[in-house]
C-alpha cells in the first residue's frame, strides 16, 4: 500500500513552454501533498505544500506564478512549470501524506526536467 | 544546528560489514524525524518515523536511534549486503520536512 505515482519520469522541453507534472496517490487519499526540487548533490528543497481544495502554500523564494500547483482531488496534485527557462532544469519530486494526524509521507519517483 | 545535516556524504563498505551514519537536526521545535532509503530511479522508501527522545526502531538488519535533546539520529545497518546500496535520507518535521543531503552507501560484494 501507500503508492505514489509521478509522471512523467523525465521530460525535455523548449524554453518558453510550460510543463505539467502529475502526482497521484494510487491507494490512499492524500489531504496534503508536497513538492520538492533537488539540485545536483544537494538536499531535497521543499517548494510548496498543497492541500486538497485550497491554494498551495509556497516556501520563501519560490515563485507561485512560475510554479503553479493544483490539488483538485484527494488523489491528484499537479505542478506546472510555466514559461520554462534552462535554470528551471532540475529534479522535481512529490510526496503525499495519507491524512491529517499522520506523520509519514510517501514519495513519487521524481521527474527530471531539462529545458533547452 | 539550523539545517538538517548528514554525515558522511558517502560510504563504501564490504559485504558483511556493519555500518552507521548520522543525521543532525535542530533540536528546538522538534516534531518528527524520518529516515528514507532511496535507490536510483525509484521512489524514496520510508524506513522509520521517530518522534520520542530515546526511541529506537528496527526493521530487519536496519535500526535507528533518536536523541531529540541533542538533535541527532543514528542509522545502523548490520551485516551490509549489496542490495543495501542506496542513498539514505533523513528529514525533520512534518508539514515542512527539511531534508539532509543524504549518505550514499555502496556495499561491495
Amino acid at each position: 500500500g501507500a503508492v505514489v505515482s509521478q509522471h512523467p519520469s523525465w521530460v525535455i522541453c523548449k524554453s518558453g513552454t510550460s510543463v505539467k507534472i502529475e502526482c497521484r496517490s494510487l491507494d490512499f487519499q492524500a489531504t496534503t501533498m508536497f513538492w520538492y526540487r533537488q539540485f545536483p548533490k544537494q538536499s531535497l528543497m521543499l517548494m510548496a505544500t498543497s492541500n486538497e481544495g485550497s491554494k498551495a502554500t509556497y516556501e520563501q523564494g519560490v515563485e507561485k506564478d512560475k510554479f503553479l500547483i493544483n490539488h483538485a482531488s484527494l488523489t491528484l496534485s499537479t505542478l506546472t512549470v510555466t514559461s520554462a527557462h534552462p535554470e528551471d532544469s532540475s529534479f522535481y519530486i512529490c510526496s503525499a501524506r495519507p491524512s491529517a494526524g499522520r506523520t509519514e509521507a510517501f514519495f513519487g519517483q521524481g521527474t527530471r526536467l531539462t529545458v533547452v | 544546528i539550523l539545517n538538517v545535516e548528514q554525515s558522511p556524504q558517502s560510504l563504501h563498505v564490504q559485504e558483511g560489514d556493519s555500518t552507521n551514519f548520522t543525521c543532525s537536526f535542530p533540536s528546538s521545535n522538534f516534531y518528527a524525524l524520518h529516515w528514507y532509503r532511496w535507490e536510483t530511479a525509484k521512489s524514496p522508501e520510508a524506513l522509520f518515523v521517530m518522534t520520542l527522545n530515546g526511541d529506537e526502531k528496527k526493521k530487519g538488519r536496519i535500526s535507528a536511534t533518536l536523541n531529540t535533546k541533542e538533535g541527532y539520529s543514528y542509522l545502523y545497518i548490520k551485516g551490509s549486503q549489496p542490495e543495501d546500496s542506496a542513498t539514505y535520507l533523513c528529514a525533520s518535521g512534518v508539514n515542512d520536512m527539511r531534508f539532509g543531503a543524504g549518505t550514499r552507501l555502496t556495499v561491495k560484494p
